[in-house]
């Protein structure tokens, strides 16, 4: 059981430059998440989404897009990348509360570098 | 407004010696509340849940609604109990705490 799968594991980018950090739970979880995590912050989260179809803006949405493609999978779009978006991001997924167990499972990170 | 507080950022403890992180919450319903544990470089994973009750590792913690806390407490602190660690409130979304890294000196 993978449980939440993020790829790519470690990016480097250039500024401006655009890319996509996939995530996939094969738990049937109707909840998705992105958070970054930042030193002394903790973790924020950027987008979420609560069922197939529907995605909300988290605390530090800006500078992000992300596609809840089907039940499975929710990315996330970088269009023009800054600096400040280096940054640790987690992908997490849950039942949804009122849905059965509330627990989010978290993936491995993606550690993005924008130079 | 709902929200979660760990006021301290990080802590140091002497191995032997008891733990307690604090976390404090803001909810206007029935919280469901969490620790999340992140050892070096490591993905979270939960360490226990306060529907439960249960001792994870030698960690307890207490939902107290009077004082809107869910202190995570460890009796003896041991070496591999380093980490960091989050306090979490899943309401329509997941809320977590800034977090707080543990340090058990040996």
């Amino acid at each position: 059981n993978a449980g939440v799968t993020q790829t790519p594991k470690f990016q480097v980018l250039k500024t401006g430059q655009s890319m996509t950090l996939q995530c996939a739970q094969d738990m049937n979880h109707n909840s998705m998440y992105w958070y970054r995590q930042d030193p002394g912050m903790g973790l924020r989260l950027i987008y979420y989404s609560a069922s197939e179809g529907t995605t909300d803006k988290g605390e530090v949405p800006n500078g992000y897009n992300v596609s809840r493609l089907n039940k499975r999978e929710f990315s996330l779009r970088l269009e023009s990348a800054a600096p400040s978006q280096t940054s640790v991001y987690f992908c997490a997924s849950s039942e949804g509360r009122g849905r059965g167990p509330a627990e989010a499972f978290f993936g491995q990170g993606t550690r993005l570098t924008v130079v | 407004a709902q929200r979660v507080t760990q006021p301290e950022k990080l802590l140091s403890v002497f191995k032997g010696a008891p733990v307690e992180l604090k976390c404090n919450y803001s909810y206007s319903g029935s919280p469901e509340l969490f620790w999340y544990v992140q050892y070096s470089r490591q993905r979270l994973q939960l360490l226990l849940r306060h529907i439960s009750r249960e001792s994870i590792k030698g960690f307890t913690a207490d939902l107290n609604k009077g004082e809107t806390s869910f202190h995570l407490k460890k009796p003896f602190a041991q070496e591999e109990d380093s980490a960091m660690y989050y306090c979490a409130l899943a309401g329509n979304q997941f809320y977590f705490g800034t977090g707080t890294s543990l340090t058990v000196i040996p």
